[in-house]
C-alpha cells in the first residue's frame, strides 16, 4: 500500500526564518511526486512535479527536491504570504490508469 | 480558461436526502477525480474517470455514484446521505498520458454539512 508521510504537521515560523517541511514515502514504481500549496478555505493549487532522484525544481522562494526516499520542500526567507497549507503527493501507474496518494500536509505560519 | 468548476461551494444536508454535486471543466481533460478532505485525514480518492463513459472506484467510495456523459462534466451523487459524509469535496482534473505531468487542477471545492 501507498505510503506518504508529510513532517512536521504544523510549522510557525518569523518571517526571513529559513526551514524545510519533509515528505517521505513509500510506493512501489513512483512515476513522480507532486508538491501543492494550499490556502484555507480554497483547493489545492500545484507547485512542483518531480520524477527522478537528484532532481530539484524552484519557484520564488521555494526550492523542492527529491530522493529514492523522501522530498523537501526548502522555504527560503519566508513571508507571511506563505502561510499555507503544503500538500505532497506521489504517483504510481501511468497513462489512462495511475493513482495520485496524498499527505496530510504541513501547516505552514509565517509571522511577520 | 475558467478551469474547474464546482457547484455549490456549501450545502447541508439532512440524514437521507441525496444530491447531486457538480464539476465542469474546460480544459479537455480525460482524467476527473473526486476528493474528500477531513481533517487529518488528507485528501482521499472517492471516484475517478478516465474518459466518458469510463468511470472507477478509488479509496473511499461507499455511499457515492458517479457517471460521465461527456469529457467536461463529471458529477458526483449521494444517495442517501449520512453524517459521516460531512466533509469538503474537491474535484480534479488533469491529462492522462505520460506526454504530461499529470498535474492535477483542483475546483474550489464544495463544503458539506450532513445533519
Amino acid at each position: 500500500e501507498d505510503q506518504v508521510t508529510q513532517s512536521p504537521e504544523a510549522l510557525r515560523l518569523q518571517e526571513g526564518e529559513s526551514s524545510s517541511l519533509n515528505c517521505s514515502y513509500t510506493v512501489s514504481g513512483l512515476r513522480g511526486l507532486f508538491w501543492y500549496r494550499q490556502d484555507p478555505g480554497k483547493g489545492p493549487e500545484f507547485l512542483f512535479t518531480l520524477y527522478s532522484a537528484g532532481e530539484e525544481k524552484e519557484k520564488e522562494r521555494l526550492k523542492a527536491t527529491l530522493t529514492k526516499k523522501e522530498s523537501f520542500l526548502h522555504i527560503t526567507a519566508p513571508k507571511p504570504e506563505d502561510s499555507a497549507t503544503y500538500l505532497c503527493a506521489v504517483l504510481r501507474g501511468g497513462g489512462s490508469n495511475y493513482k495520485l496518494t496524498f499527505g496530510k500536509g504541513t501547516l505552514l505560519t509565517v509571522n511577520p | 480558461n475558467a478551469g474547474v468548476t464546482q457547484t455549490p461551494k456549501f450545502q447541508v444536508l439532512k440524514t437521507g436526502q441525496s444530491m447531486t454535486l457538480q464539476c465542469a471543466q474546460d480544459m479537455n481533460h480525460e482524467y476527473m477525480s473526486w476528493y474528500r478532505q477531513d481533517p487529518g485525514m488528507g485528501l482521499r480518492l472517492i471516484h475517478y474517470s478516465v474518459g466518458a463513459g469510463i468511470t472507477d472506484q478509488g479509496e473511499v467510495p461507499n455511499g457515492y455514484n458517479v457517471s460521465r456523459s461527456t469529457t467536461e462534466d463529471f458529477p458526483l451523487r449521494l444517495l442517501s446521505a449520512a453524517p459521516s459524509q460531512t466533509s469538503v469535496y474537491f474535484c480534479a482534473s488533469s491529462y492522462a498520458s505520460s506526454d504530461y505531468s499529470y498535474e492535477q487542477y483542483f475546483g474550489p471545492g464544495t463544503r458539506l454539512t450532513v445533519t
